[in-house]
């Protein structure tokens, strides 16, 4: 069965002080690793898909990296407003996602 | 403009009542899903439809029953609900197009948050 591990499960920075969330995966046969952006009240909001090892995204603070076993998303100089839950989900055969648990990220000013 | 939308947004409700919730995409996507978020912020699928046949079907029990009347709707009803239904439910949709392993993006609607009293 596929599985997702998300670490840590919280996360408290300093405005400007970057970090990576983890996000470890088991999985036959990967389709996709999706990066997704969830505030609270709302539905998570897309933010990146990878699909194969070495590849890597970007989008304004927020960087994804994918390799055989874990994805990473790089949070550099975080402002308040990246505060948020970063899930990832990865995708095997067919439509279906499997979700990690999310990290929580806190940027206080 | 809204992109994945449902309704309600919350429903609170007693054990044993029937209930439904609706979604609806305007992003001409073929593919839908329902999820169920716990309490433990944990996304985990439902059910899916393409075109309306159903295609992925977790183990959920009976008394859920999702219909898709069109492409951009797909409603999901709960029968006799139950203390544990209490969720917050998402409406993802996504286009799957001829290669059903495309790695298409889900987008999701705003949750509905069902309480079950």
């Amino acid at each position: 069965e596929d599985q997702v591990t998300q670490s840590p499960e919280a996360l408290r920075l300093q405005e400007g002080e970057s970090s990576s969330l983890n996000c470890s995966y088991t999985v036959s046969g990967l389709r996709g690793l999706f990066w997704y952006r969830q505030d609270p009240g709302k539905g998570p909001e897309f933010l990146f898909t990878l699909y194969s090892a070495g590849e890597e995204k970007e989008k304004e603070r927020l960087k994804a990296t994918l390799t055989k076993k874990e994805s990473f998303l790089h949070i550099t100089a975080p402002k308040p407003e990246d505060s948020a839950t970063y899930l990832c989900a990865v995708k095997a055969a067919g439509n279906k996602l499997t979700f990690g648990g999310g990290t929580r990220v806190l940027v206080k000013p | 403009d809204t992109a994945v939308s449902q309704t309600p947004k919350y429903l609170v409700t007693q054990m044993g009542n029937d209930k439904s919730i609706k979604c609806e995409q305007n992003l001409g996507h073929d593919t839908m899903y329902w999820y169920k978020q716990d309490s433990k912020k944990f996304l985990k699928i439902m059910f899916s439809y393409n075109n309306k046949e159903l295609i992925i079907n977790e183990t959920v029990p009976n008394r859920f029953s999702p219909k898709s009347p069109d492409k951009a709707h797909l409603n999901l009803h709960i029968n006799s609900l139950e203390l544990g239904d209490s969720a917050v439910y998402f409406c993802a949709s996504s286009h799957r197009g001829a290669n059903p392993s495309s790695y298409n993006e889900q987008f999701f609607g705003p949750g509905t948050r069902l309480t079950v009293l």
